[in-house]
């Protein structure tokens, strides 16, 4: 699967939107970018996945450029309890899923 | 909404002495993993599981780890000696196959080897 780039950390106010980055230059066509989340010490949690398209659920949105090569998580509204490491995972349909650094985001009041 | 159950949520155990982790898989999945994360450090993948049989392992997964689907609803990881460098938490997976749906996570157990 193809390596993801996230910065290691970042901050967010409470009530406005969260944009988390991650490069994925390398990605292959039949890869989709999947994006978990780790609140401290709990077990990940799937959010929102994407081939191409942008896709938009409950809890956030992903935008995925044309070329494929980078995307951004949005939660669009901020909470403290989004405060959470945030895992973007480029996964082709039978790997496994394996995770990297992610980015640390806290979200402040 | 559908959860993966992992018990104990946290076990202490002496060094050399056996621990069964616990995790009881959403029903109606058919892909089941087991991750873990030594503290402070990276979520990593230790064994993959699928119709009754390991399809993949990590490098970690050695013979003292084995996992077990004993009736239809628990799954099992085993370490046969528990070493120090055990302790972690364990965390459980299931996944239903359908497409590429997401990974359901348990909550984990904490492994602590004294």
């Amino acid at each position: 699967d193809a390596k993801t780039t996230q910065p290691p950390s970042m901050d967010c106010a409470e009530g406005r939107a969260a944009n988390l980055p991650c490069n994925h230059s390398t990605i292959s066509g039949n890869e989709y970018v999947y994006w978990y989340r780790q609140i401290h010490s709990q077990g990940p949690q799937y959010i929102i996945h994407g081939l191409k398209n942008n896709e938009t659920n409950e809890m956030a949105s992903l935008i995925i450029t044309e070329d494929r090569k980078s995307s951004t998580l949005i939660l669009p509204h901020a909470t403290l309890r989004d405060t959470a490491v945030y895992y973007c995972i480029a996964l082709g349909a039978g790997n496994m899923l394996t995770f990297g650094g992610g980015t640390r985001l806290m979200v402040k009041p | 909404e559908p959860e993966v159950t992992q018990t104990p949520s946290h076990q202490v155990t002496q060094m050399g002495q056996e621990v069964i982790l616990r995790c009881v898989p959403i029903s109606n999945h058919l892909y089941f993993y087991w991750y873990r994360q030594i503290l402070g450090q990276k979520v990593e993948f230790l064994v993959s599981f699928y119709n009754n049989e390991i399809s993949e392992k990590s490098e970690i997964f050695d013979d003292q780890f084995s996992v077990e689907r004993p009736d239809g609803s628990n799954f099992t990881l085993k370490i046969r000696s528990t070493k120090l460098e055990d302790s972690a938490m364990y965390f459980c997976a299931s996944r239903s196959g359908r497409g590429l749906g997401g990974y359901t996570f348990g909550s984990g157990t904490r492994l602590t080897v004294v």
